[in-house]
This record gives structure tokens, sequence and C-alpha cells, in this order.
């Protein structure tokens, strides 16, 4: 199984600051389709995972552009520009490149 | 807008048979572009991806369930089921069904729509 690794596990960030997960695999995630396939997803308290960032840089539809995701190969890295209120909870990087597929544990974003 | 929605008890005693189904409303479970999967996450853990089925039937399951995961479809009713035997409490979880875009045969990736989850607890 591809082992997902995040970090930090918990973010603590005061609003309007700039906020960056990371995310590394241990096998590649470029298919061979040319694209990376890993995803982003936010569980904000209470409520299912919803779909931020999907082929490692590309928002899902409603995202508001303050969130970015970069990265190829085996290391990722979600950015939040200017971090607000409504975007505390749990952020996942899961893999799809293979099955099974595969979360990293989390991270908590919290507002100082 | 798509919505889907899981149903079964929410209460499954030691050694039992788990049976979830999910109901998908506003499209349809015949697209040729999506798979249709299920995804735990136990108390205060994180996400764990249970399988994945076509609407074709093909399935695929993660190898630490596998011995004991069933998914299959019924697209007359636009449905899908997750059974799960000889549950542990280990298995008590937030179950949810889940909507994965199809890359190509085989390759099932990104989830866009999620349902609301369901509780489930093992116990006697």
């Amino acid at each position: 199984d591809i082992v997902m690794a995040q970090s930090p596990l918990s973010l603590p960030v005061t609003p309007g600051e700039p906020a960056s997960i990371s995310c590394r695999s241990s096998q590649s995630l470029l298919h061979s389709n040319g694209y990376n396939c890993l995803d982003w997803y936010l569980q904000k308290p209470g409520q299912s995972p919803q779909l931020l960032i999907y082929m490692g840089s590309n928002r899902a539809s409603g995202v508001p552009d303050r969130f970015s995701g970069s990265g190829s190969g085996t290391d990722f890295t979600l950015k939040i520009s200017r971090v607000e209120a409504e975007d505390v909870g749990l952020y996942y990087c899961m893999q799809a490149v293979q099955t099974p597929i595969t979360f990293g544990q989390g991270t908590r974003l919290e507002i100082k | 807008q798509l919505q889907l929605q899981e149903s079964g008890p929410g209460l499954v005693k030691p050694s039992e048979t788990l049976s979830l189904t999910c109901t998908v409303s506003g499209g349809s479970i015949s697209s040729t572009s999506y798979y249709w999967g299920w995804i735990r996450q136990p108390p205060g853990k994180g996400l764990e991806w249970i399988g994945t089925i076509y609407y074709s039937g093909s399935t695929y399951y993660n190898p630490s369930l596998k011995s004991r995961v069933t998914i299959s479809v019924d697209t007359s009713k636009n449905q899908f089921s997750l059974k799960l035997t000889s549950v542990t409490a280990a298995d008590s979880a937030v179950y949810y069904c889940a909507r994965q875009y199809s890359s190509g045969p085989g390759q099932p990736t990104m989830i866009d729509y999620w349902g609301q989850g369901t509780l489930v607890t093992v116990s006697s």
C-alpha cells in the first residue's frame, strides 16, 4: 500500500495569515497519463469531507482561490494564502494512483 | 444536484453482518464516468477507503478488508450496497458512500460527492 504522510498534524493559524500543509507519499503518484493522482479534502467540524484540490493542483468547483495545490511525484503541498475562520477543520491528502486508495493522517487547522 | 444517502442499521452485534445501502439521486449510477465507493471513519480517527464499484459490477476492495467485504450495485434502483461480515468493535465507524471520478478502466480517482455519513456501532 502507498503510505501518505502529512505534516504538520496540527496547525494553529492567525486569521489573514498563510498556511501550508505537506503531504508525502511512499511511491510516486504520477500516473502514466501525466497527471498526479493526489487530491486534497477538507472535513469541516461535523461534516463530510469535501473536495478542495484534485490531480495535485486543480481547484474543485466552488473552492475559493485562496486555496492552491502544488507538487509532483511524491511531494505535495496545499497552501492557503490567507486563512479565514471558515477554513477550520481536518485536511486530508489522498492518493488514487493505485488501489487501495489511501489517505494521509489528517492535519487539524485551528484559528489562534 | 447529485445527492447520496446512506441507510441501514446503526447498531450491529459482534460477529454479525453490517449492511448499508446508498441511494443516489440527481444523477444516474449507470454513468460511465464514475465509480461508487464506501469510505469509513472510526470516531476521532482518519479516513479509510473500503472499496468501490462500477455500474457494470466491477469491484475494487481494500485488501485489509477484502475477505469480509462485498459491494454490489442495483442500477434499477440507482443504489449500491455494502456488506461487511464478522464485524467487531473495530468496525465501529461513520460510513460514507461517495462518487469517484473514473480516469479509465480500473482507475477510480477523486471523490467529488460524499454522503452525509451514517454511524454504525458494533456492540452487543
